[in-house]
């Protein structure tokens, strides 16, 4: 079993929807997480880590589920700008674990 | 703004030729990692630093990888002999870690292709 598993999609939404991504990780000891961002041949970048509470950005919200072992990303109001590969990221006290990445393509 | 250097952008080698991959990570960052992506295998981790020092490296074929830091703005990764397998982009990130929470900022990435 991988230790961060997400759905590689593509998930394909109009402009103005709200999206949702899951991801599951394996080990509970983990103790902090992000979401990334990754545009086709271009670097990941960070778009927010995840905090217990759970927080928001903008159109952006994360949420962290402990006693599942979940994060989700919610997208509100999706952009064209927004296509990208989203990826969860686990860290457990060693190097950041990256999942494979959701493609989302927002369309007009 | 501040970001992680790599260089170079691009690299076509032939199979057994050295390759060696550069990093300028962002000044002030206690935290340097090496990973690797391709299609089938996505983010992997090949290393990782923590002031300076090695902290894991057992992503990395130990036969032919090698990655080290000589001072706090330079880190490289070496693959001698190179093969074509090893084609790949190859991204240097580096952070700050505070407890055990590291936020990582990226370079470009080496695009290798070993032909």
């Amino acid at each position: 079993r991988k230790e961060v598993e997400q759905d590689p999609g593509p998930f394909n939404v109009p402009e103005g929807a709200t999206v949702a991504f899951n991801c599951t990780y394996s080990n509970s000891a983990s103790q902090s997480f992000f979401w990334y961002r990754q545009d086709c041949r271009k670097e990941p970048k960070l778009l927010m880590s995840v905090y217990s509470s759970g927080n928001e950005d903008g159109r952006f919200t994360a949420q962290l589920n402990r006693a599942s072992q979940y994060i989700s990303l919610l997208i509100r109001d999706s952009k064209l700008s927004d296509s990208a590969t989203y990826l969860c990221v686990v860290n457990k006290g060693r190097a950041l674990t990256f999942g494979s990445g959701t493609r989302l393509q927002v369309q007009p | 703004d501040a970001r992680v250097t790599q260089t170079p952008r691009d690299k076509v080698t032939e199979m057994g030729q050295e390759v060696t991959m550069r990093c300028q990570p962002i000044l002030g960052h206690n935290t340097v990692f090496w990973y690797r992506q391709t299609m089938m295998q996505g983010l992997e981790l090949l290393a990782y630093f923590r002031n300076r020092a090695p902290l894991d490296d057992s992503g990395m074929p130990k036969d032919r990888f090698s990655a080290e830091m000589p001072d706090a703005t330079l880190a490289t990764l070496k693959i001698q002999p190179s093969e074509p397998r090893d084609s790949a982009v190859y991204f240097c990130a580096s952070g700050n870690t505070v407890g055990d929470n590291t936020e990582a900022f990226f370079g470009q990435g080496t695009r290798l292709t070993v032909v």
